[in-house]
Order: structure tokens, then C-alpha cells, then sequence
């Protein structure tokens, strides 16, 4: 069962910034918060992780709550291009090894 | 380029008719899955492999087989394949996959297989 929760779909205006919200209540101590998108239908793109500090790469930032149950992926100034279906994706221990837990992701559009 | 390959990228078949869809990828990357995404749905694991040999499923692998014989190819085996097994397919492929407690490696797309079970 997928441990996120997020809108199923945004608007952004083109050059503001994207704001994505995931909650993750049920989240544990050392499960990571990982975001993916997925332009149509191609193989989804990593974005970012984090654990519990914020976290920020050339393409987004990834603001995490204190007690860790929710999160926010920022993409600072959104493109045509940055339309896609984003993925809050927990990764958790599953057998000898981690797995992502993938949920219905959000659908963001960036109008002109 | 570094990539991961699929083929084919579409496919129709029938109830019952083996196929194999490929996956490769040219990264030497020893983690290696395959999911599948249904309508309105995130990926669902199905089979990941850890290493040349090293194989185990994943949420979802009732009538899927998958071999590791070389580091770089990952191939689904759908046996006898049926209506249900209707989906897009991805294959992924990551550096390791597993780092302890501490972050897990990026995973790297295919571009995907569009199968149909008629």
C-alpha cells in the first residue's frame, strides 16, 4: 500500500514556482522521502531525496517537516517542460534490500 | 550515452504465446527491476535482481520470470501471458541496491514496453 498522499492534480503558472505537497504520516525513523516524475508515458526521472534535512540539486528543493509526516517539492521556476505526474515515493526495507513505494503521484500542469 | 534499453517498445500478442522483453543497460549498474505501471496507478515492483545471478521478487510476480545471467541484461519472461498482464513495463537499473541505512541509489529509466494481451 502506498504510504503517500498527495493532490491529484496542480496548476502553476509558467516561471512561478511549483509548490507539490506529500504527506506521509505513517512514515518510519529512516525511511527516505524520494520524488520522481513522469513526463506522458516515459520512464520516470529522479528528482531528489532527503531523510530529514532539506535538500536541493539543480532541478528542485525538497522542504521536509520536522516530524518528518509531510513534505514539499519546490521546482523554483516552472517551465512548459516541468508538466509531468509527480511521484512522493517512501523508500522502505523489503527483504535484503529497500523498495520504493510508489502512490498515484500528482498531476502538475504549468500553463503560459 | 549512458541508458537503459527496452524492446520492444510496443507489443500485441495473445493469451498463452511466451514472450521476452528485454531490458539492458550499459551503465554496469549491479541493481536491476521491473515494474509494471496501470492506469492511474505508480509502478509496481515485480522482480529485482541484486546482482549477476542474484534474483527476488518484488510485489507483484505471479507469471513473471526474469534471468541475470550478464551484469548488464534483465529480460521479463512472461510464460504464458494473459489479459491481466495487459500494462506498460518498465526496467530499471541503479548502481547498487542497497547502501545500509544511508541513501539509495538513483534509479535510471527505460523508456518503457507497452504490452497487449489479447
Amino acid at each position: 500500500d502506498a504510504k503517500t498522499t498527495q493532490p491529484p492534480s496542480m496548476d502553476c503558472a509558467e516561471g512561478r514556482a511549483a509548490n507539490l505537497p506529500c504527506n506521509h504520516s505513517t512514515i518510519s525513523g529512516n525511511e527516505y522521502v524520494y520524488w520522481y516524475r513522469q513526463i506522458h508515458s516515459q520512464g520516470p526521472q529522479y528528482i531528489i531525496h532527503g531523510l530529514k534535512n532539506n535538500e536541493t540539486n539543480e532541478m528542485a528543493s525538497l522542504i521536509i517537516t520536522e516530524d518528518r509526516k509531510s513534505s514539499t517539492l519546490i521546482l523554483p521556476h516552472a517551465t512548459l517542460r516541468d508538466t509531468a505526474v509527480y511521484y512522493c515515493i517512501v523508500r522502505v526495507r523489503f527483504r535484503s534490500n529497500y523498495q520504493l513505494i510508489w502512490g498515484a503521484g500528482t498531476k502538475l500542469i504549468i500553463k503560459p | 550515452e549512458a541508458q537503459v534499453t527496452q524492446n520492444p517498445r510496443y507489443l500485441i500478442t495473445v493469451t498463452g504465446k511466451k514472450l521476452t522483453v528485454t531490458c539492458s543497460q550499459n551503465m554496469n549498474h549491479e541493481y536491476m527491476s521491473w515494474y509494471r505501471q496501470d492506469p492511474g496507478l505508480g509502478l509496481r515492483q515485480i522482480y529485482y535482481s541484486m546482482n549477476v545471478e542474484v534474483t527476488d521478487k518484488g510485489d507483484v510476480p505471479e507469471g513473471y520470470k526474469v534471468s541475470r545471467k550478464e551484469k548488464r541484461n534483465f529480460p521479463l519472461i512472461l510464460e504464458s501471458p494473459s489479459p491481466n498482464q495487459t500494462s506498460l513495463y518498465f526496467c530499471a537499473s541503479s548502481l547498487s541496491g542497497t547502501s545500509g541505512v544511508s541513501s539509495y541509489n538513483e534509479q535510471f529509466f527505460g523508456p518503457g514496453t507497452r504490452l497487449t494481451v489479447l
